[in-house]
């Protein structure tokens, strides 16, 4: 089992849809979380970090689930520029950052 | 301030050469990363360093692959004998500290390695 699995996509929505990306994680070792996003032959940039607790960040929810080793992130109202690759991010206290395949979101008009 | 920078942001060079690729990270970031990112595919994570040590090197594909930091800042990653399997971006990013809170990474452009 990886270590870290997104939904495979890619994601077509329409402008203004709602859009769920889901990520479970292996090693309940896990302490911190990430959302990245990606553009196309770009560097990875933070979107989020995830907070037990949950956080939104405008458009943008994250939520974490440490019993079911489970993050989403949420968009709503979703705009073309947030067409993009969103990986996951686990890190794991004093190691390296693990990061998921990504999953590839294409807002159309 | 400034991000992590690196250098050369592209480099074509010949099978069996070897290349040396800089990263600069953020200043007073003690943790830094290498991955690799071959077209199309998500990011391979090569090594780590916590300070000038290397905790983690378990991702270097191969004995061709080193790495190293010095002065708690500029790392090197050095690629011996090249191969055409070589050919990536190289990613480096650094983080304020390993683990806990707010230990975002944050990324480097890029080196965009052809091996011919």
């Amino acid at each position: 089992r990886k270590e870290v699995e997104q939904d495979p996509g890619p994601f077509n929505v329409p402008e203004g849809a709602t859009v769920a990306f889901n990520c479970t994680y292996s090693n309940s070792a896990s302490q911190s979380f990430f959302w990245y996003r990606q553009d196309c032959r770009k560097e990875p940039k933070l979107l989020m970090s995830v907070y037990s607790s949950g956080n939104e960040d405008g458009r943008f929810t994250a939520q974490l689930n440490r019993a079911s080793q489970y993050i989403s992130l949420l968009i709503r109202d979703s705009k073309l520029s947030d067409s993009a690759t969103y990986l996951c991010v686990v890190n794991i206290e004093g190691q390296n950052f693990v990061f998921g395949p990504g999953t590839r979101l294409s807002v159309l008009p | 301030g400034a991000g992590v920078s690196q250098s050369p942001s592209n480099k074509v060079t010949e099978k069996g050469k070897d290349v040396e690729l800089r990263c600069d990270p953020i200043s007073g970031h003690t943790a830094l990363y290498w991955y690799r990112q071959r077209l199309g595919q998500g990011l391979e994570f090569l090594i780590y360093f916590q300070g000038n040590s290397a905790p983690d090197k378990s991702g270097l594909p191969s004995d061709r692959f080193s790495a190293e930091r010095t002065g708690e800042s500029v790392s090197t990653l050095t690629i011996q004998r090249t191969q055409q399997e070589d050919s990536a971006v190289y990613l480096c990013a650094s983080s304020s500290r390993p683990s806990g809170t707010h230990n975002e990474q944050f990324f480097g452009p890029g080196t965009r390695l052809t091996v011919l």
